[in-house]
Formats: structure tokens, C-alpha cells, sequence
């Protein structure tokens, strides 16, 4: 059974950074595109970008160049999502999810992880 | 900049028919999209329904249908139900930097 396991909350500073993490398992790792999604409260979703854990290439939604790194670790499955110099806009909770195997899309999601900045 | 719209809200009554659609501010929506379905319940991380256009996730009942229709991107609950009650949001992949953009979301009521 195919599970996307994130990690816990988290609060930051204005300024600061997060890294989030999300750890699969029940399916073959390298095969299957990872994205991360978010959403503001009361908002709805938005995409933040994508990564190949096999080769590691990703791509960014343009509205977080340069703010954005997504990474992963095959050794333990595991995607990470960094965003640096944290707003209080960027207060959300972050969602991975497993891109569709040969398409677009995704079929499964992480829990979420609550990102609070505040000062 | 493109913008994917949905209904804000859709009413249906229980055992009714409801027909949401997803479509761009600029443009057509086509099978090229790949246009996919989610529905989120508050607190909840979304729940896909249907992705390439019109094929069920894994456990989806069948009264979740997804189509093209005329220029829209189209997701059909046939016979609602009281825990239809959700938010629903449709993708579209826009083909420039693996690029998916979620629409405005429709939020459903079943009375």
C-alpha cells in the first residue's frame, strides 16, 4: 500500500526558511514524480512545483523561483521541500503528492504539514 | 497569466445530478490537459477522483465521472449523496515546465 508520510509542524520566522519533508513507501521510488502543493487557510490549492526522484531534475511553479528547493534522498525515500526568506503569506499547509505513473496529476497524497510564520 | 476557472458553488439534491466544469480564462481545455479531479473535506488532504481526462482512481465509485464538454474540462456525480459534501478542485497541465495549475475550486452542497 502506497503511503506518503510528512513530516510534523512547524513555525518560523519572517525571513527564515522550512524544510518539510515526505517519506514513501509501498511502491518504487524512483519511478514515480513527486509534487508539493499548498494552501493558505480558507484558500484553495496551489501548486509549488516537482522533482524526479530518480535523476533528481525538478521544476518550480514561477511564482517561487528562486525561493524554492526540492531534493531527495533515495537511501530512504524520502523528497524534501525548502523555501527560504518565509512570509506570513506563506503560512499553509504543504502537501506532497505522487504524480500519475506516464501522465499528469497525481494519485496520492501526504498528510500535510501546517507551516505557521509568524513573528 | 492563465486562469483556470470553476463554479464557486454548486447545489444538488440528494440523488440528483451535478455537473461541475473546469475551463481557462483564455482558451480551450482538451484531452492535452490532461485534466484531473480532487475532493478535499475540511482538515482533510485532498482525495483524487479522476486524472487523464476521465479515469477513476483507485476505490472511486462510478458515480464520479470525468469528461470533455465543449471547452470545458467536466467532472459528473451521478446520484449525490450527503458526503458528496466537499470541496472539489480540477488540474490542468499547461505543457510549459511540467506546469500543473490547480482551478478556483467549486464548493458542492447536497440538499
Amino acid at each position: 500500500q502506497v503511503h506518503l508520510v510528512q513530516s510534523g509542524a512547524e513555525v518560523k520566522r519572517p525571513g527564515a526558511s522550512v524544510k518539510v519533508s515526505c517519506r514513501a513507501s509501498g511502491y518504487t521510488f524512483t519511478i514515480y514524480y513527486l509534487h508539493w502543493v499548498r494552501q493558505a487557510p480558507g484558500q484553495g490549492l496551489e501548486w509549488m512545483g516537482i522533482i524526479n526522484p530518480g535523476g533528481g531534475s525538478t521544476a518550480y511553479a514561477q511564482r517561487f523561483q528562486g525561493r524554492i528547493t526540492m531534493t531527495r534522498d533515495t537511501s530512504t525515500s524520502t523528497v524534501f521541500m525548502e523555501l527560504s526568506s518565509l512570509r506570513s503569506g506563506d503560512t499553509a499547509v504543504y502537501y506532497c503528492a505522487r504524480g500519475v505513473y506516464g501522465d499528469y496529476g497525481f494519485d496520492q497524497w501526504g498528510q500535510g504539514t501546517l507551516v505557521t510564520v509568524s513573528s | 497569466q492563465t486562469v483556470v476557472t470553476q463554479e464557486p458553488s454548486f447545489s444538488v439534491s440528494p440523488g440528483g445530478t451535478a455537473t461541475l466544469t473546469c475551463g481557462l480564462s483564455s482558451g480551450s481545455v482538451s484531452t492535452s490537459s490532461s485534466p484531473s479531479w480532487y475532493q478535499q473535506t475540511p482538515g482533510q488532504a485532498p482525495r483524487t477522483l479522476i486524472y487523464s481526462t476521465n479515469i477513476r482512481s483507485s476505490g472511486v465509485p462510478d458515480r464520479f465521472s470525468g469528461s470533455i464538454l465543449g471547452n470545458k474540462a467536466a467532472l459528473t456525480i451521478t446520484g449525490a449523496q450527503a458526503d458528496d459534501e466537499s470541496d472539489y478542485y480540477c488540474v490542468l497541465y499547461m505543457g510549459t515546465g511540467m506546469d500543473h495549475v490547480f482551478g478556483t475550486g467549486t464548493k458542492v452542497t447536497v440538499l
